[in-house]
Order: C-alpha cells, then sequence, then structure tokens
C-alpha cells in the first residue's frame, strides 16, 4: 500500500502570504493519480486539484499543484481569507485503492 | 444542480448492522463510478468502497467482508450495506463522485451522515 506523508502537519501563516505545502508517496505515484482537496470545518472535502496539477472546475488560479514521482507540492500564491482549512493529498496509484494523506491545516498567524 | 444526498447513518451497537443511501440528481448517475469515504472524528478522510458503472464492487481491508457497496441506477442511488460494525467505524460517511476526466479522483461530495457505533 502507498502511503502518502504530507508536511507539515500545520501551516501559521497570514493573508497574503505564500503557503506550500508537501506529499510525499512512499513509492512512486504516475502524476495522473495524485489529487489535492480543501476541507473546511463542517464540510465536505473539495477537490482542488487532479492529476497533479489540474485545476478543478472553478478553483481560482492561485492554487497550483506540481511534482512527480514521490514528491508533489500544493501552492498557493497568495493565502485569502477563505484558504484557511485542512488540504489532503490523495492516490490512486496502488488500483483499485485510493489513500488519502493524514492532512496539512493552514490557520491564521 | 449536481448533488449527492446521504441519509441512513445513526447509533447501532457494536455488532450491529445499517445501510447507508446517497441520493443522486442532476447529472446521468448510471455513468459514473461512484465511491464511500470517511472521517472519524478530528481525523483524516478514509476511502471505504468504490462500484463502477457495471455494479463491480472495491474494498480496503478494513472494510471487506464487513460492508456491501451496491448501486440501484433506476433510482439514481448509491447505498453501504454496513454489518458487524466495531467502535472504530465511528465516523461521517461521505458518497462521493468520480470524474469521467480522472476516475482517480472525487469531484462531487455529499454533505455527509453521521455514524456512531456505541454501546
Amino acid at each position: 500500500e502507498i502511503v502518502l506523508t504530507q508536511s507539515p502537519g500545520t501551516l501559521s501563516l497570514s493573508p497574503g502570504e505564500r503557503a506550500t505545502l508537501f506529499c510525499r508517496a512512499s513509492q512512486s505515484v504516475t502524476s495522473t493519480y495524485l489529487a489535492w482537496y480543501q476541507q473546511k470545518p463542517g464540510q465536505a472535502p473539495r477537490l482542488l486539484i487532479y492529476g497533479a496539477s489540474s485545476r478543478a472546475t472553478g478553483i481560482p488560479d492561485r492554487f497550483r499543484g506540481s511534482g512527480s514521482g514521490t514528491d508533489f507540492t500544493l501552492t498557493i500564491s497568495r493565502l485569502e481569507p477563505e484558504d484557511f482549512a485542512v488540504y489532503y493529498c490523495q492516490q490512486y496509484e496502488t488500483s483499485p485503492t485510493w489513500t488519502f494523506g493524514q492532512g496539512t491545516k493552514v490557520e491564521i498567524k | 444542480e449536481v448533488q449527492l444526498v446521504e441519509s441512513g447513518g445513526g447509533l447501532v451497537q457494536p455488532g450491529g448492522s445499517l445501510r447507508l443511501s446517497c441520493a443522486a440528481s442532476g447529472f446521468m448517475f448510471s455513468t459514473y463510478n461512484m465511491h464511500w469515504v470517511r472521517q472519524g472524528t478530528g481525523k483524516g478522510l478514509e476511502w471505504v468502497s468504490a462500484i463502477g458503472t457495471a455494479g463491480d464492487p472495491y474494498y480496503p481491508v478494513s472494510v471487506k467482508g464487513r460492508f456491501t457497496v451496491s448501486r440501484e441506477n433506476a433510482k439514481n442511488s448509491l447505498y453501504l450495506q454496513m454489518n458487524s460494525l466495531r467502535a472504530g467505524d465511528t465516523a461521517v460517511y461521505y458518497c462521493a463522485r468520480a470524474p469521467r476526466y480522472d476516475p482517480g479522483a472525487f469531484d462531487i461530495w455529499g454533505q455527509g451522515t453521521m455514524v456512531t457505533v456505541s454501546s
């Protein structure tokens, strides 16, 4: 089973700052099969990025996904107040099994 | 509007059973792979089951043999039959859709239904 490890666990930043979130896989993941989600308290997750770097419908361009192999990154160029949330990466390399990282919380500093 | 609405959650004793439902609307349900994902209180996301358009089911080891996913395309509905429930199954259960452009991702989620396994 591929294990996804996200870092840092918590990121304390101010609005307007850049956020960089990491997702490391225990073995290589085809880029096509790496996604990122945002979840706010009391809400369902929302798909942000699929295929490692493609933004889902309606996602602002301040969200950017990148990476390949075992190392993937989600960058939020300038944090808006609504971006403070928990972010999860997810893989589908080991079909048919889907796994998530443990999450990174982006909190207001 | 594309929407998924879960129901059927509640309090159940260890060893008991529960059947969750997910009503889909706003899209051609029969042509999409569907999933169940759960989240324990204060915890991360865990994939629970998947079902293809042909009704082919998939499960992680943690629920295989206890959970059964099914679909009824005529009713635009997805189900999760959960048997032999344990305290560790306590979670919010979400149904989610896999988009055609990336069947590995989940693009539409329901609001979730809470399952509590406790005596």
